[in-house]
């Protein structure tokens, strides 16, 4: 089975400033999705961006990309000029890309705080 | 911008009671998708749905749990006899494909008591 860990349960970071959150998944599989996901406050689940495995180029959203690192297993969410609404709790996921294999994993999440 | 929505916002329940939670999932999304996260845990995989069968569930998805579509636009969750630890919030998702990005909603906070 496949398992996310984000060993980061929290970070904080001067507004402006950039931020990295860490995450590890463990897989068999050589074809796979990653996905960073925002919990804020209100507790909704937004997505923030999504890698596909077999693209060795990293995934970029305005001020968000990711470090997907494939052979060691690592897929990082980096965070530029970093804003107060960016506060929130992020999730790390992983999804098979196995045909009927739909479900999430998800890691613990990382806990961001931004400070003015 | 599209969305999925998710009613109740909270609902709250009498250990033993059955309870429905419903979903709207964006408009032209084909697959479905309950999650639930326990206060302070990670998001657990309940369920997936597609073309008006269960795709995918969980050992948590056991038999008193049960989805259903009953219209085009609803996707809802049943709990037949709620227990204590049942209490979550209770969040649905969609995606265009299978492979595509789940959306979720806003979530349903059950409160088991």
């Amino acid at each position: 089975a496949q398992t996310v860990t984000q060993s980061q349960p929290e970070m904080s970071v001067q507004e402006a400033e950039t931020v990295t959150l860490s995450c590890t998944y463990d897989t068999s599989e050589s074809d796979y999705y990653l996905f960073w996901y925002k919990q804020p406050p209100s507790r909704q689940m937004i997505l923030v961006i999504r890698q596909e495995a077999y693209k060795q180029q990293n995934a970029t959203e305005n001020r968000f990309s990711v470090n997907f690192q494939k052979a060691a297993k690592s897929f990082s969410l980096k965070i530029s000029d970093s804003q107060l609404g960016d506060a929130a709790m992020y999730f790390c996921a992983y999804r098979s890309a196995i045909s009927g294999a739909q479900k999430l994993v998800f890691g613990q999440g990382t806990r961001l705080t931004i400070n003015p | 911008e599209p969305e999925v929505t998710q009613t109740p916002s909270h609902q709250v329940t009498q250990m033993g009671q059955e309870v429905i939670l419903r979903c709207v999932p964006i408009s032209n999304h084909l697959y479905f998708y309950w999650y639930r996260q326990i206060l302070g845990q990670k998001v657990e995989f309940l369920v997936s749905f597609y073309n008006n069968e269960i795709s995918e569930k969980s050992e948590i998805f056991d038999d008193q749990f049960s989805v259903e579509r009953p219209d085009g636009s609803n996707f809802t969750l049943k709990i037949r006899s709620t227990k204590l630890e049942d209490s979550a919030m209770y969040f649905c998702a969609s995606s265009e494909r299978g492979r595509a990005g789940q959306y979720f909603g806003p979530g349903t906070r059950l409160t088991v008591t």
